[in-house]
């Protein structure tokens, strides 16, 4: 059964660093998302992407943050200069706009230490 | 934004027992997921609905859309021990963003 990867799955850095968080889709999906979810909270939305473009975010999605697809199966988020509070579990989730779009399927999720 | 209550927290029962979760909203969605999530991985699709009053089915799992499309439950009937995990509701109403509740984290008891 197809699945959303991600890598890595566990991602330690200073705070200040730039981070890279890499996601491959299901591989007929063309909606692709990252959530994030701080330890012990909820899932919440960060940002969606569609036909090479931001189609939604979050007002967490600040400046900071930003996703690209380099190449066709790919699918990164990218945040610049960490902070302590970016600390949480990362989940990229794709769907399929053929079908019904918000049945998102969720990867196993980056947990990003920030230090 | 728009807030999703989900209840209860925490549950521990008896392996065998049925449970009830549900989620509540203070706005309309469209559509109502469920997923589960354990420990290190990532919420795993359970059900989706999509019209008020719907009710469905997924093995010993059933869900139903709440009429007035602000809220939902989830029922799991007969409970094994590979249940456990945390049980999350989502709604969808305009774009693309799913809308997550707290969560409700299942304990079972062999």
């Amino acid at each position: 059964e197809p699945e959303v990867t991600q890598t890595p799955s566990h991602q330690v850095t200073q705070m200040g660093q730039e981070v890279i968080l890499r996601c491959v889709p299901i591989s007929n999906h063309l909606y692709f998302y990252w959530y994030r979810q701080i330890l012990g909270q909820k899932v919440e939305f960060l940002v969606s992407f569609y036909n090479n473009e931001i189609s939604e975010k979050s007002e967490i999605f600040d400046d900071q943050f930003s996703v690209e697809r380099p190449d066709g199966s790919n699918f990164t988020l990218k945040i610049r200069s960490t902070k302590l509070e970016d600390s949480a579990m990362y989940f990229c989730a794709s769907s399929d706009p053929r079908g019904l779009f918000h049945e998102q399927y969720f990867g196993p999720g980056t947990r990003l230490t920030v230090t | 934004g728009q807030q999703l209550n989900q209840s209860p927290q925490s549950m521990f029962i008896q392996e065998g027992e049925d449970v009830s979760m549900n989620c509540t909203s203070s706005s309309i969605f469209n559509t109502w997921l469920w997923y589960k999530q354990e420990p290190g991985e990532g919420p795993v699709l359970l059900i989706a609905l999509y019209k008020a009053g719907e009710l469905t089915s997924n093995g010993r799992l059933t869900a139903q859309f709440g009429i007035t499309r602000k809220d939902s439950f989830l029922n799991i009937s007969a409970s094994i021990p590979s249940d456990v995990g945390i049980y999350f509701c989502a709604g969808h109403n305009a774009g693309n963003m799913l809308t997550f509740g707290g969560g409700t984290r299942l304990m079972v008891k062999p």
